[in-house]
């Protein structure tokens, strides 16, 4: 149980272009998804933290019109990079709470974004 | 503010050999969570351990062994044995008990077991 899922999980686009990460709870209902950027050879990062039904929370520095979150249901968190730039190439992780787990963290395989 | 400190970047040790990776942690809350994890060059997490800083016992899960001490701060994790398999980049992170908090990772410590 509590597997997380994301999709894609490798993409590359080109500058200026956007692309949306989907984050999905498969078997576990989410009231609250976490997103996270890892540069290489770096520490997770975090960015927002998605509740379902409201707005996202950013953490200082992440430009909130740049990366938007929705997080439309129980089950499934989308990220958006918008007018991507080669400096937003990473590797995108979420995780998942399950309230059922003492609100523990399940993590997606995470997302690497390529922007040539 | 919360911080997790891995002072170790890079660890290089031969298979068999015993290693431990440290963590050293910083927190205002009283209770708190700790935990280790696993990123091989997959990607993926892998979760290792969560400790509640309520229970100072050490764990032994096989090859892996923690050392957790409240009165100094650390939350240190041992392989016994190394194999190939266990090269990756261990993160150590805390959380506070609240609902849905935050985790605060380490820098990561990135472990290499050569034959």
């Amino acid at each position: 149980g509590a597997v997380v899922s994301q999709h894609p999980s490798w993409v590359i686009c080109k500058s200026g272009t956007s692309v949306k990460i989907e984050c999905r709870s498969l078997d576990f209902q989410a009231t609250t998804m976490f997103w996270y950027r890892q540069f290489p050879k770096q520490s997770l990062m975090l960015m927002a933290t998605s509740n379902e039904g409201s707005k996202a929370t950013y953490e200082q520095g992440v430009e909130k019109d740049k990366f938007l979150i929705n997080h439309a249901s129980l089950t499934l968190s989308t990220l958006t990079v918008t007018s991507a730039h080669p400096e937003d190439s990473s590797f995108y992780i979420c995780s998942a709470v399950w309230r059922g787990s003492s609100y523990e963290q399940y993590f997606g395989p995470g997302t690497r974004l390529t922007v040539t | 503010a919360q911080k997790v400190t891995q002072a170790q970047t890079e660890i290089s040790v031969v298979e068999k050999e015993d290693v431990t990776l440290d963590c050293v942690y910083e927190t205002r809350d009283t209770t708190y969570y700790l935990f280790w994890y696993k990123q091989p060059p997959s990607g993926e997490l892998v979760f290792l351990i969560r400790r509640n800083s309520f229970d100072e016992q050490n764990e032994i899960s096989g090859r892996y062994s923690w050392n957790f001490q409240k009165s100094t701060s650390s939350f240190n994790f041992t392989i016994t044995a190394s194999q190939v398999v266990d090269s990756a980049v261990y993160f150590c992170a805390l959380r506070n008990t609240g609902t849905a908090s935050k985790l605060t990772f380490g820098t990561g410590t990135r472990l290499q077991v050569t034959l």
